[in-house]
């Protein structure tokens, strides 16, 4: 069964870190791209980063670049995201979800997109 | 990065038709064809409907569809039942090799 299963989330104070795992199964994160989804509560969804499947190409939404790092580890088939200088804008339920995503010289050239979801994990920043 | 804009809410009874728009820039919904949809019901993570502009995924009903002009994708949604009542957001590639969602449609069937 294809499945995300996001943790790590919790209390944090602002100027705090946390780092949230994505474990990954039936399928590899090799193959696959991953990306970091949040929803503050009852607000919309704000993509967050992504990263390929060959770690070739690591994006970040301008609200987090600088702050937030994704990395992926293949053997543990799992993606995280450290999150430094988190601030209380950040508190959100955060989702990993995949995609399955070609590139060609630089340059996507099929996308077919954000397919299956984690059930997420909630991070709060507050004093 | 701006979130492209989605209306608020629309409504419509059952057995209709909806359509909810999605209007970006140049830069991300007008540039590229790899605009796709998601509905949300309470509680659950998001679900792809559409990817691609148009394309529906195995699984989703064909009630769904999806079309682009411009700056601007549309989800309809056709004969409209209770269950389709529920939150939907459409989402861009755009040319700094980011995604970018929109603020949401709060769907009411009547």
């Amino acid at each position: 069964e294809v499945q995300l299963v996001e943790s790590g989330g919790g209390l944090v104070k602002p100027g705090g870190s946390l780092r949230l795992s994505c474990a990954v199964s039936g399928f590899s994160v090799r193959s696959y791209s991953i990306h970091w989804v949040r929803q503050a509560p009852g607000k919309g969804l704000e993509w967050v980063s992504c990263i390929s499947g060959t770690s070739s190409y690591i994006y970040y939404a301008d609200s987090v670049k600088g702050r937030f790092t994704i990395s992926k580890d293949s053997a543990k088939n799992s993606v995280f995201l450290q999150m430094d200088g988190l601030r209380v804008e950040d508190s959100a339920l955060y989702y990993c979800t995949r995609d399955e995503r070609g590139y060609t010289s630089g340059r996507l050239y099929y996308y077919n997109g954000m397919d299956v979801w984690g059930q997420g994990t909630t991070v709060t920043v507050s004093s | 990065q701006s979130a492209l804009t989605q209306p608020a809410s629309v409504s419509g009874s059952p057995g209709q038709s909806i359509t909810i728009s999605c209007t970006g820039t140049s830069s991300d919904v007008d540039g590229y064809k790899y605009v796709s949809w998601y509905q949300q019901h309470p509680g659950k993570a998001p679900k792809l409907i559409i990817y691609d502009v148009s394309q529906r995924p195995s699984g989703v009903s064909n009630r769904f569809s999806g079309s682009k002009s411009d700056n601007t994708a549309s989800l309809t949604i056709s004969g409209l039942q209770a269950e389709d009542e529920t939150d939907y957001y459409c989402n861009s590639y755009t040319s700094n090799n980011t995604w970018v969602f929109g603020g949401g449609t709060k769907l009411t069937v009547l």
